[in-house]
């Protein structure tokens, strides 16, 4: 079957550094993406990964290995609008989002 | 990124009645369109897939019947719940996206049956 797990909540203070992880089972592969969600919206997309590696963008950085079935993202000098969701979503064979529950963020001052 | 319009954001209806969400792509051709439906502080549930000018694909216990999707041109689907009940009161969200590229999602509709 097709599964991800993510840690269900996490708790880092405002400038610091955090690194949520997520492992998955898919049917096939084609990229995993990383969407942020603020409670009561729709997500938005932070990153798609699709091959192995580290991909950087501004303050968020998302890391891919496919061999293990792995990615974490990575959130540096945090804000307080960084609370929300984050939901990791690898694509299977038929280009099918696969949704988590994803990791609720709670950052403090 | 590509800006994906959901209308409207929220609405009450009485129980029985049907509600129409639209789900439009403004800056780019959508070829397929995805409906979820989000219950407090749970995952998104895919609902149903949709092609434009063919039939939705719905997943395993939503109701076709229920839950009428339409994606009748490569910017625009959408979601009717027919016979709303309370049971029904979630929030929908659409996405689009152009082949295989990332999602975009609309702003979701949070839908009140009373």
């Amino acid at each position: 079957g097709q599964n991800i797990d993510q840690p269900t909540e996490m708790t880092a203070t405002e400038g610091a550094i955090v690194q949520i992880n997520c492992t998955y089972q898919t049917s096939g592969f084609n990229g995993l993406f990383w969407y942020q969600q603020h409670a009561g919206e729709a997500p938005t997309f932070l990153s798609y990964n699709v091959l192995d590696g580290l991909e950087e963008k501004g303050r968020f950085s998302s890391f891919l290995s496919r061999s293990k079935g792995y990615s974490y993202l990575l959130l540096k000098e945090l804000q307080m609008k960084d609370s929300a969701s984050y939901l990791c979503a690898p694509q299977d064979s038929n280009y099918q989002l696969i949704w988590g529950a994803g990791t609720k963020l709670i950052i403090k001052p | 990124g590509a800006v994906v319009s959901q209308h409207p954001s929220w609405v009450i209806c009485k129980s029985g009645t049907s509600v129409k969400i639209e789900c439009r792509s403004l800056d780019f051709q959508a070829t397929t369109m995805f409906w979820y439906r989000q219950f407090p502080k749970q995952s998104l549930m895919l609902m149903a897939t949709s092609n434009e000018g063919s039939k939705a694909t719905y997943e395993q216990g939503v109701e076709k019947d229920k839950f009428l999707i339409n994606h009748a041109s490569l910017t625009l689907s959408t979601l009717t719940v027919t016979s709303a009940h309370p049971e029904d009161s979630s929030f929908y969200i659409c996405s689009a996206r152009a082949g295989e590229l990332e999602a975009f999602f609309g702003q979701g509709t949070r839908l009140t049956v009373v």
